[in-house]
């Protein structure tokens, strides 16, 4: 299966607070996973990305956590800001230049 | 240094006219690819090349689009004779000549093609 789904749809989170995306995915073969933001108006724009070789990566305030077992993935953004109100996108690849994009979680950060 | 060009950033076209997309990428980048996003989705593979080549458009639908990249300009996504259905916003990406995958891509700020 080359789909990858996402959750939440939509996101409102208190300033502070933590942000929590999560991806899940079928196809064993997708060994890079990038995150992207999008502004309105914008292209979107990597943020962070793992491969399946480690199980945490954080920068930043950013972390992506990672269960090959479970085929699933997420998105933590700590503390976070009304600058980070944005649609939030993850994405799959599997040694190839085909990204399958998940289908997007608008964040709203409440000041 | 600039990062992947896209013109226009609106298009307005009626139906059954012929829309042109125009994708300058990062300095350096040999590899381009172009992506389709309707609203509140996420964007869906259309086509990638490298110069003068298409490496793979299965993406693209049959009829009506075509795409290039020649070996000087632009990369262009032709959409030909436009239905409202091809409103969207088109993404083009790039990435270096890194080898078969896996190398981050780099987005455009997209045109957004709107068909009365």
């Amino acid at each position: 299966q080359q789909q990858v789904k996402q959750s939440p749809q939509s996101l409102i989170v208190q300033k502070g607070g933590i942000s929590i995306i999560n991806c899940a995915y079928e196809n064993t073969a997708f060994d890079y996973f990038p995150w992207y933001q999008q502004f309105p108006g914008k292209g979107p724009a990597l943020l962070i990305a793992i491969r399946p070789d480690v199980s945490e990566k954080k920068e930043g305030r950013f972390t992506i956590s990672f269960n090959k077992s479970a085929k699933q993935f997420s998105l933590h953004i700590m503390d976070s800001q009304p600058g980070d109100s944005a649609t939030y996108f993850c994405a799959a690849s599997g040694g190839t230049y085909k990204y399958i994009f998940g289908t997007g979680t608008r964040l709203k950060v409440l000041a | 240094n600039a990062g992947v060009m896209q013109n226009p950033r609106h298009l307005v076209r009626r139906r059954g006219q012929e829309a042109r997309l125009r994708c300058s990428p990062m300095k350096g980048h040999s590899h381009v690819y172009w992506y389709r996003q309707l609203p509140e989705e996420g964007l869906k593979f259309m086509v990638y090349l490298q110069k003068e080549n298409i490496i793979d458009e299965s993406g693209m639908p049959k009829e009506r689009f075509s795409a290039e990249f020649p070996k000087e300009g632009p990369s262009i996504l032709r959409i030909q004779q436009v239905v409202r259905g091809d409103s969207a916003a088109y993404f083009c990406a790039s990435s270096p000549p890194t080898g078969q995958g896996n190398s981050p891509l780099h987005f455009g700020n997209g045109t957004r093609l709107t068909v009365t």
